[in-house]
């Protein structure tokens, strides 16, 4: 039972345009909700994160919304950059599990010059 | 600060070895993980530490086995290696919990 989803397993964007990655869940016990980003041969490094009572959370160029009644929670990139080309990981925690995170599939976001 | 280091990089088993690998953090981090990444799945947890002396499993801790002697060392261990361990391995570490700091990863191929 895959309880973090991620839909779609690529995204491609032109240089200068935003990058909307998208994540839903199913479990209505998740409250904190992270993103990573992970280059080819390196470890997954946090990007940003939101907490259950918040909406939306802003660090610099990235920007994370929270959609709780959906069970939705999407990454902004704006403006995307080639630098930002990676896989894309949501991750989801629940107070009641402790400190184990839940990890979607991914999604590979190519930013073309 | 080397955060946290992997050893080894890349191994190749044939069924039926064993081996460990070897996690280590600097940064005086309570919790400790492993995870396998695969192909369209994601990492999913294997086993985890919230302390010294202490172990968890995760949602995949068949076939592997864990120890947490020291604070800064988790150790990953596969008994009798089988193909379907075939993998990236990923090790991490948090203070609090949630935000994990994960390692470079271990390439590991059981033919």
């Amino acid at each position: 039972d895959q309880q973090v989803k991620q839909n779609s397993p690529s995204l491609s964007v032109q240089e200068g345009r935003i990058s909307i990655l998208n994540c839903d869940y199913t479990n209505s016990m998740f409250d904190y909700f992270l993103w990573y980003k992970k280059y080819p041969a390196e470890g997954p490094t946090f990007l940003i994160s939101i907490s259950s009572i918040k909406d939306k959370n802003e660090d610099g160029r990235f920007t994370v919304f929270l959609n709780k009644s959906a069970k939705h929670l999407s990454l902004h990139i704006v403006p995307s950059q080639p630098g930002d080309s990676a896989v894309y990981f949501c991750a989801a925690s629940a107070k009641v599990s402790g400190s184990r995170l839940t990890f979607g599939e991914g999604t590979q976001l190519t930013v073309n010059p | 600060n080397a955060g946290v280091t992997q050893t080894p990089k890349f191994r190749v088993l044939k069924t039926g070895q064993s081996m460990t690998l070897l996690c280590a953090q600097d940064m005086n981090h309570e919790y400790m993980y492993w995870y396998r990444q695969d192909p369209g799945m994601g990492l999913r947890l294997i086993h985890y530490s919230v302390g010294e002396g202490t172990t968890a499993k995760g949602e995949v801790p068949d076939g592997y086995n864990v120890s947490r002697l020291k604070k800064q060392n988790f150790l990953l261990g596969l008994e009798s290696a089988a193909p379907s361990q075939t993998s990236v391995y990923f090790c991490a570490s948090s203070y609090a919990g949630f935000e994990q700091y994960f390692g470079p990863g271990t390439r590991l191929t059981v033919t």
